[in-house]
């Protein structure tokens, strides 16, 4: 089975600072998924950025970006910039490519990030 | 991407009732799940509807506890029977894939806050 890891309860950063958010997993696949999800206190859970197993790049979405390291089962998430509007719960999740039709997601427990104006 | 409606958003029910949450889909998926996410917890997989076909449960929880209905592929409810204060928490459908289609993303309704007194 799949595990996800996030060793970093909560996290704090100046506005229009950077930091990083740490999560590694565990898994015998090859092919996956990667998520990084944030949740506001809306409740919503909203997909920050993905990234591919078989791609060597790391994805970015704007001031969004991971450091993937496959042979480590490291995926950390970076904020550039930071926002006001960037606090929130984040998770790490995993999700097989394997076309099994039971391609769930796994979650690790979460990081709170603060910003401080 | 999928637009997902859950109701209710919230609801505070007596001990030994039931409820049930509908989600609701804006276009035809192949995957819906159901996340049960304890206060100040993380996500945890509860189980999949399968269109047409008994809910895949994951370990700990029991269709009689939790009776999934899915009739079609935009669709489904989750029941939570015979409450306690013990499931008090946030309920979130989740849904996406396009069958034979690995590249898909997984997209969250707002969640049901459910307490039970």
């Amino acid at each position: 089975a799949q595990t996800v890891t996030q060793s970093q309860p909560e996290m704090s950063v100046q506005e229009a600072e950077t930091v990083t958010l740490s999560c590694t997993y565990d898994t015998s696949e090859s092919d996956y998924y990667l998520f990084w999800y944030k949740q506001p206190p809306s409740r919503q859970m909203i997909l920050v950025i993905r990234q591919e197993a078989y791609k060597q790049q790391n994805a970015t979405e704007n001031r969004f970006s991971v450091n993937f390291q496959k042979a480590a089962k490291s995926f950390s998430l970076k904020i550039s910039d930071s926002q006001l509007g960037d606090a929130a719960m984040y998770f790490c999740a995993y999700r097989s490519a394997m076309l099994s039709g039971n391609e769930k997601l796994t979650f690790g427990t979460g990081t709170r990030l603060t910003i401080i104006p | 991407s999928a637009v997902i409606s859950q109701k209710p958003s919230r609801d505070i029910c007596q001990r030994g009732t039931s409820l049930t949450i509908q989600c609701q889909v804006d276009s035809q998926v192949t995957m819906m799940f159901w996340y049960r996410q304890q206060p100040g917890q993380s996500l945890t997989l509860i189980a999949t509807a399968n269109q047409g076909s008994e809910a895949t449960y994951e370990s700990g929880f029991v269709i009689d506890k939790f009776p999934i209905s899915r009739p079609n592929l935009t669709f489904s409810t989750l029941t939570v029977s015979n409450m306690s204060p013990e499931d008090s928490s946030i309920y979130l459908c989740s849904a996406g894939g396009v069958w034979g289609i690995k590249n898909e993303k997984l997209f969250f309704g707002s969640g049901t806050q459910l307490s039970v007194l």
